[in-house]
This record gives C-alpha cells, sequence and structure tokens, in this order.
C-alpha cells in the first residue's frame, strides 16, 4: 500500500549536534507536513511543504521537499534538551481521494 | 480559546464494552477528524467530517462510528472494544478550505487500554 517512511525511527545525540530525519514515498506527494509530539504530548505543527525543491527555515530547523516530491528531510541544527521529542511527517498522497498519511516518526534523544 | 478538548485522557474498558470519547473545539473549525496513534507508531486516520452531518471514513474506521450534530463537537463512538483498540487517540480540527493543506490543531489525547 501507499506508505511514507521514515528513518531513522531513533536518534540520540549530545547537546548540540546536529540531527537529521528523512522521509521517504514511494508516490509523488501533494505536500508534506511536519509535526512535533512531545513525550506525552501530542502533536503540534510546525511546517508544510508545498514546492518542488523547497526549502523552508525556522531558526535552528531547516525543512525541504525534494525536487521529485517523494523526500523531505528535516535537519536540526546544534540541537538543545528542548528539541527532544519525536518527528513526524505527513504526505499528502491524491489518487482518486486524498490522503495524508504520516510517517512512523523519528524519536530524538539528547544527553545533555 | 481552549482550542481542542478532548474527554476522558484515561480510559480502561473490558473487552466487549462501549465507550463514547468526546472531542470538542471552540475555534470555528469547519474540519475534524479522528487519529489513533499506536506504541512507536505514526497517526492512522479513522473517521473525519468536513462539517456538520457529514462523515467520511479514514484508514482504520472498523470498530469505530461517529457523528457530527454540531460544528463543535465530533464524538468517536466505539462499540464492542476489542484489545487491538488500545491506542492513544487523538481528535484534530482544521478551519475549512481545501481539504489536508491546512495545519491540524491536535487535542491532548485519549489514552485507551482494553483489557
Amino acid at each position: 500500500g501507499q506508505q511514507v517512511m521514515q528513518i531513522p525511527q531513533y536518534q540520540h545525540v549530545q547537546e548540540g549536534e546536529d540531527f537529521t530525519t528523512y522521509c521517504n514515498s514511494s508516490t509523488t506527494l501533494s505536500n508534506i507536513q511536519w509535526y512535533k509530539q512531545r513525550p506525552g504530548g501530542h502533536p503540534v505543527f510546525l511546517i508544510q511543504l508545498v514546492k518542488s525543491g523547497e526549502v523552508k527555515k525556522q531558526k535552528r530547523l531547516t525543512f525541504q521537499f525534494g525536487e521529485a516530491k517523494k523526500n523531505s528531510s528535516l535537519h536540526i541544527t546544534a540541537t538543545q534538551t528542548t528539541d527532544v521529542g519525536t518527528y513526524f511527517c505527513a504526505g499528502l498522497i491524491i489518487q482518486g481521494a486524498q490522503k495524508l498519511v504520516f510517517g512512523q516518526g523519528t524519536r530524538l534523544t539528547i544527553n545533555p | 480559546n481552549a482550542g481542542v478538548t478532548q474527554t476522558p485522557k484515561f480510559r480502561i474498558l473490558k473487552i466487549g464494552q462501549s465507550m463514547t470519547l468526546q472531542c470538542t473545539q471552540d475555534m470555528n473549525h469547519n474540519y475534524m477528524y479522528w487519529y489513533r496513534q499506536d506504541p512507536g507508531m505514526g497517526l492512522k486516520l479513522i473517521y473525519y467530517s468536513v462539517g456538520a452531518g457529514i462523515t467520511d471514513k479514514g484508514e482504520v474506521p472498523n470498530g469505530y462510528n461517529v457523528s457530527r450534530s454540531t460544528t463543535e463537537d465530533f464524538p468517536l463512538r466505539l462499540e464492542l472494544a476489542a484489545p487491538s483498540q488500545t491506542s492513544v487517540y487523538f481528535c484534530a480540527s482544521t478551519p475549512g478550505g481545501v481539504l489536508w493543506t491546512d495545519t491540524q490543531y491536535f487535542g491532548p489525547g485519549t489514552r485507551l487500554t482494553v483489557l
């Protein structure tokens, strides 16, 4: 079936190190959204990318949407303990019906 | 605004019992959604609604029912609870416009265990 795969599943870094999570789809995505979920919390919207090759920045976070609109990445520069949580991508697939498909998430833990 | 609220926060059910998970939003959003999140997994869409009186199935609707009699409320009904329905349930809403292209505002979730 249609899937949005996210890697890695887990990532542990030292505070100050960089972090990247990748989202890959076998199907072209109409758009992609990124969410952050703190432990025990609910998903919180971070950003939406729509255009091929789009790059957006939010302070230390950089989001990219691939040229083929089949992959995306989230990069955090110089992680801080407040970055701890699980990062999800959600890709919109339009094949007849529209479907927003979530990746399984990348759980980020940080050693202070 | 309280945003999206969900009750209860936690619930333990016995196999075969029924319950309703409540979801209310005070942002006058037209679209509302129910997701389930199994441990270590992403969210899967159960049902969604684009307005009062209109509901549609998502990816995993079996074992659930919904109704949308008002803009604010979107309850999720579990009939004959099964252990496979043990999960965290999130309700979300978006303002309207084009489906799936808006920021989704999530409620705090209901953690359900079926024993």
